[in-house]
């Protein structure tokens, strides 16, 4: 069982290029989410995701776009990549619930540095 | 607005000593906690959360955490910390519902020195 996988692990981009992050996962979960991690800032929503076809704007949602048009999959793109992108990527998932609660499962991350 | 504080940045602890890592938190309603931790390189992984009933938490590895509501804490501890407990650790606090949108602490990163 694979869990969340993240591609690409690492990515080095020049400012103003444009790439997509893959997150799949294979455990039939509802939502899906990205964050982004930086250096004493803890971890911050970017968007997320409460089905196929759906997606919401998180804490940190300007300069990416995201779309789930698979159940599995949630892309993230940067459409003009900046120096302030440069940061590491996460993606998780969740199962939904209507009471109780199902726990967040992670990728191993995607590091981005933007030049 | 919802927040999550850890006050320690760095915490430095002797293999076999105790720790306490501490969270508090600011949030409108009864809130889901967690702990999460992430090795270098790796993704975070849950050790455990709180919902609701017993105020003390096992988790894996052998970490506990303890919910007081009157202080708006949510302390993680371990009675002997390994060298394998390095790492750095999130607290983390989401809504009681099924979605989860959480709000994450800016970690405490624990070293273990011999």
């Amino acid at each position: 069982n694979a869990g969340v996988t993240q591609t690409p692990k690492f990515r080095v981009l020049k400012t103003g290029q444009s790439m997509t992050l893959l997150c799949a996962q294979d455990m039939n979960h509802e939502y899906m989410y990205w964050y982004r991690q930086d250096p004493g800032m803890g971890l911050r929503l970017i968007h997320y995701s409460v089905g196929e076809g759906t997606t919401a704007k998180g804490e940190v949602p300007d300069g990416y776009n995201v779309s789930r048009l698979k159940k599995q999959n949630f892309l993230l793109g940067l459409e003009s990549a900046a120096p302030s992108q440069t940061s590491v990527y996460f993606c998780a998932s969740s199962w939904y619930r209507l009471r109780g609660n199902s726990p967040l499962h992670f990728g191993n991350g995607t590091r981005l540095t933007v030049t | 607005a919802q927040s999550v504080t850890q006050p320690d940045i760095h915490i430095t602890v002797s293999e076999g000593a105790s720790l306490e890592l501490r969270c508090n938190y600011s949030y409108g309603a009864t809130p889901y906690l967690f702990w999460y931790v992430q090795s270098p390189g790796q993704g975070l992984q849950l050790l455990l959360k709180y919902f609701s009933g017993d105020t003390l938490v096992q988790g894996i590895k052998g970490f506990e955490a303890e919910f007081k509501r009157s202080q708006s804490s949510f302390n993680l501890r371990k009675p002997s910390v390994h060298w394998s407990d390095a790492a750095e650790y999130f607290c983390a606090v989401g809504p009681n519902t099924g979605f989860q949108k959480l709000v994450f602490g800016t970690g405490t990163r624990l070293l273990v020195s011999p």
